[in-house]
């Protein structure tokens, strides 16, 4: 069963914290993503890694950052939160496509909600 | 612009009904996803198409090419169906562009 894993469900952190939300997958996919899903917005992309090492902005690039120092992992580093960052943040990956074909299919985690307070 | 649009935002709909979610977007894409997402937050994935139609027990996506159009069926519809269901496409890109899903709620 494939498997796309997030460290924490619910996480509560205060203003100016460093936090680390942290995703592993099992499935040896080279794209991993990370959004955050915000009532009537939908889901944003912030940051998409696609490869270890390799990173690109997303849409809502700005309070974060990102490491992927193994294939299986993609971390989410918020330097400094702050209560504007108060979101739900999904993680996904996939197989590299040639521009989203079928072999693309998205896997996701169970997301973490995140309260800066 | 690549774009998403879903509709309707929500819906209710009695035990037993069928259910049509909608989704519009721009010229060419190069798949679409469906997705649902329940209470507590975990998305899945339904369906990924480019093309025709699939069906998986009681729901059924369809896709049409040339109306830039997909909807999201579900026949007989219980509650244990109500979540928020997402449309999103791929632009050529292996990214996805994401609607801002549909909240069904099926009541007894």
């Amino acid at each position: 069963d494939v498997k796309v894993t997030q460290s924490s469900r619910y996480l509560v952190k205060r203003t100016g914290e460093k936090v680390f939300l942290e995703c592993v997958q099992d499935m040896d996919h080279e794209n991993m993503f990370w959004y955050r899903q915000d009532p009537g917005l939908g889901l944003r992309l912030i940051y998409f890694s696609y490869d270890v090492k390799m990173k690109e902005k997303g849409d809502i690039p700005e309070g974060y950052s990102v490491s992927r120092e193994k294939k299986e992992r993609f971390s989410l580093i918020l330097e400094s939160a702050s209560t504007n960052q108060t979101s739900m943040y999904l993680c996904a990956s996939s197989f590299s496509g040639t521009g989203g074909s079928m072999n693309t299919e998205a896997f996701f985690g169970q997301g973490t909600r995140l309260t800066v307070v | 612009k690549n774009e998403v649009e879903q509709s309707p935002q929500n819906l209710t709909a009695q035990e037993g009904e069928f259910i049509t979610i909608n989704c519009s977007y721009s010229v060419g894409i190069s798949a679409l996803h469906w997705l649902q997402q329940h209470p507590g937050g975990g998305i899945v994935s339904l369906f990924m198409l480019s093309s025709g139609k699939k069906k998986h027990g009681r729901l059924i996506a369809t896709i049409n090419i040339q109306e830039k159009h997909s909807s999201l069926h579900i026949t007989a519809s219980h509650p244990r169906d109500s979540a928020v269901y997402i449309c999103a496409a791929y632009y050529n890109t292996d990214k996805l562009i994401f609607g801002t899903g549909t909240r069904l709620q099926v009541f007894p």
